[in-house]
């Protein structure tokens, strides 16, 4: 079947500028997870949801960074204001269930890169 | 504080010969561990988990890992590299409890020559 998918693959911004990031996770998983992977920091835990419920939006770096998710399926990651410290790697993960906690592996998308210039 | 780290930011090894990956970590509850290989372009692959139980678990692609406690260590291993086995590779902790957060070393760059 299908794994996680996430569009575009690529983007580049201008400073200042939104952008938004989309996952379509693995059909029928209901947990969704997004982290980010920079130079420097590598892989950082964005967010968790539980369906369309977020319990864990610790990870997001800051108030410009926000993301939804709708219908228990696709999920957007929003950049406001972007600045150039935003360009990484963004990764959507998605497992069948949160109730087995890590005993549910996380399947991963290709990602998508984003630079700001 | 929690933290996982892959001392070693880039190994070369020659095709057939084998190979170890270290992966140490300092966590206060129980850790479930995790190795995961990126190829370019790709996803994070799972490779192998560790839950409890026997501490030498295998993995896809003729991986193996072991962990020991006394060195809060979760180490990989495979006996015969493959040129295909060029990518990066990343291990990870999360807690036993937890609903599913994981934290991830730096990972190790892998490069296998002819």
């Amino acid at each position: 079947g299908a794994g996680v998918s996430q569009s575009p693959s690529n983007k580049v911004t201008e400073k200042g500028k939104d952008v938004e990031l989309r996952c379509d996770p693995i059909s029928g998983h209901t947990a969704l997870y997004w982290y980010r992977q920079s130079l420097g920091q590598g892989l950082e835990f964005l967010i968790y949801f539980q369906g369309n419920s977020a319990p864990d939006k610790s990870g997001l770096p800051s108030d410009r960074f926000s993301a939804e998710r709708t219908g228990g399926s696709v999920s957007t990651l929003t950049i406001q204001r972007t600045q150039q410290e935003d360009s990484a790697v963004y990764l959507c993960a998605s497992s069948l269930t949160s109730g087995g906690g890590l005993r549910s592996e996380q399947f991963f998308g290709p990602g998508t890169r984003l630079t700001v210039l | 504080a929690q933290s996982v780290t892959q001392p070693d930011i880039h190994i070369t090894v020659s095709e057939g010969a084998s190979l170890e990956l270290r992966c140490n970590y300092s966590y206060g509850a129980t850790p479930y561990l995790f190795w995961y290989v990126q190829s370019p372009g790709q996803g994070l692959q799972l490779l192998l988990k560790y839950f409890s139980g026997d501490t030498l678990v295998q993995g896809i692609k003729g991986f193996e890992a072991e962990f020991k406690r006394s060195q809060s260590s979760f180490n990989l291993r495979k006996p015969s590299v493959h040129w295909s086995d060029a990518a990066e590779y990343f291990c990870a902790v999360g807690a036993a409890d937890s609903w599913g957060k994981l934290q991830f070393g730096a990972g190790t760059q892998v490069v296998v020559t002819p």
